[in-house]
């Protein structure tokens, strides 16, 4: 399987926690984001790479979110100091961007993360 | 404020007959348009996408419409199957001002009934 893989799929955790979630884009793909859904809504940007750059961050992505790709392959996000609002599920989509035209994002199953 | 918006937060359709779903957008800078379904517990699934130089694409049993005065798109699936059931997630993007990040509508949830 070649696509989009996600890790965990799903975490629980109690309030005041930091959790790491893990991304592994299409191998090929140099464009990763990450995506929050929550229920009955539709997925919202959070932060996006270019290789290894962080070239936006969403106003969403409060200062106990922080997001890495090292090596421009995979990705992490961390969220410190968990809370009750942060229960949803969050998505990482990868694509090949190499001009001006638009090229579709592929998404992983995302982690579920409840936060008890 | 929301960008993208879908009214309709379901449709019910028979096998065989057409599924409409439509999208509503506001910020005249979006130039890449695209649908993805969503089963659950899975990630969205990308369907068919458009520019907005073009006003009609198509692939297979989807069509999508861009008309771009009213910033309006819609998707067609003809003919609608049982496994065409899930959520559709329209999304737009501003390639040239903005990078391709996505701002997606809220969904429509498609039934279709044998």
């Amino acid at each position: 399987d070649t696509g989009v893989s996600q890790n965990p799929r799903h975490k629980i955790t109690k309030r005041g926690q930091n959790v790491t979630f893990r991304c592994d884009p299409i191998s090929e793909h140099n464009r990763l984001y990450w995506y929050r859904q929550t229920l009955g809504q539709g997925p919202e940007f959070l932060t996006y790479f270019q290789n290894e750059a962080q070239l936006e961050k969403s106003r969403l992505l409060s200062d106990r979110f922080s997001a890495e790709r090292p090596k421009g392959s995979f990705s992490t996000l961390e969220i410190q100091r968990t809370e009750q609002g942060d229960s949803a599920m969050y998505l990482c989509a990868s694509s090949f961007e190499g001009g001006s035209t638009g090229q579709p994002q592929h998404f992983g199953d995302g982690t579920r993360l409840s936060i008890l | 404020d929301q960008q993208v918006k879908q009214n309709s937060p379901s449709l019910s359709v028979q096998e065989g007959r057409i599924s409409i779903l439509n999208c509503d957008y506001t910020n005249s800078m979006f130039d890449y348009f695209l649908w993805y379904k969503k089963y659950p517990a899975e990630g969205p699934t990308f369907l068919i996408s458009i520019s907005s130089i073009k006003d009609k694409n198509e692939d297979g049993r989807f069509t999508v419409f861009l008309n771009k005065s009213a910033k309006h798109l819609s998707l067609h699936i003809v003919p609608s199957q049982p496994g065409d059931s899930a959520v559709y997630f329209c999304a737009a993007s501003a390639i040239k001002a903005a990078g391709n990040k996505l701002t997606f509508g809220g969904g429509t949830r498609v039934l279709v009934k044998p």
